[in-house]
């Protein structure tokens, strides 16, 4: 089975500018949630979807907006970028249910804002 | 509130030392789950271990184990005869029972020099 992937691995853009960013779970999860990690915040929980719903979600700004597709694919957007959104953008997928599943994650993407 | 800490932030070992790892975490939930997971230079976490809130049986797997003590909060990881491949960054982590969301510790970069 695939593991879950991510798009692109790198990203470099600059102030005021917006991103989106793209997740694909492991078939048959329909759990996707996004991180965003730094090095002076760590790992913090962005949002979760399930079902093309958004189910969860953690203490970001409103710059900061996803989505869920039919096929479970996960779409991350952070418009007007700021310098202290440079991170490495971590999504997870896990299966239907919310209270056991481990969540799998994928390599990341590491966006730089300049 | 749920908090995850790592008071450890770095840990260097020579091989085949055995280290401990050590994770305490803060929830009033009665049903709770706890993860290691393991991030290694590349970036992606990867899934090590899960412990439901009613199950404190340690476990073992190979040169890993894991010490779960409701009593003191503390779900601690042990690498006996620590490899160079080891050396990763190592995150504990909270999930409430009903929520599918992550509370990251801040996790413990182990350094295992040859």
């Amino acid at each position: 089975k695939a593991g879950v992937t991510q798009t692109p691995r790198y990203l470099i853009k600059t102030r005021g500018q917006q991103v989106t960013l793209s997740c694909s779970p492991i078939s048959g999860h329909r759990s996707v949630s996004w991180y965003q990690q730094t090095p002076g915040q760590g790992l913090q929980f962005l949002f979760e979807y399930f079902s093309e719903t958004q189910r969860n979600k953690g203490n970001f700004p409103g710059r900061f907006s996803g989505r869920q597709f039919s096929n479970s694919r996960s779409e991350m957007n952070v418009s007007t970028l700021e310098l202290g959104d440079s991170a490495l953008y971590l999504c997870a997928s896990s299966q239907e249910g919310e209270t056991y599943n481990e969540q799998f994650f994928g390599p990341g993407t590491r966006l730089t804002v300049l | 509130a749920q908090k995850v800490t790592q008071a450890q932030t770095e840990i260097s070992v020579v091989e085949k030392e055995d280290v401990t790892l050590d994770c305490v975490y803060e929830t009033r939930d009665t049903t709770y789950y706890l993860f290691w997971y393991k991030q290694p230079p590349s970036g992606e976490l990867v899934f090590l271990i899960r412990r439901n809130s009613f199950d404190e049986q340690n476990e073992i797997s190979g040169r890993y184990s894991w010490n779960f003590q409701k009593s003191t909060s503390s779900f601690n990881f042990t690498i006996t005869a620590s490899q160079v491949v080891d050396s990763a960054v190592y995150f504990c982590a909270l999930k409430r029972g009903n929520f599918n969301k992550f509370y990251f510790g801040s996790g413990t970069k182990l350094n295992v020099k040859p």
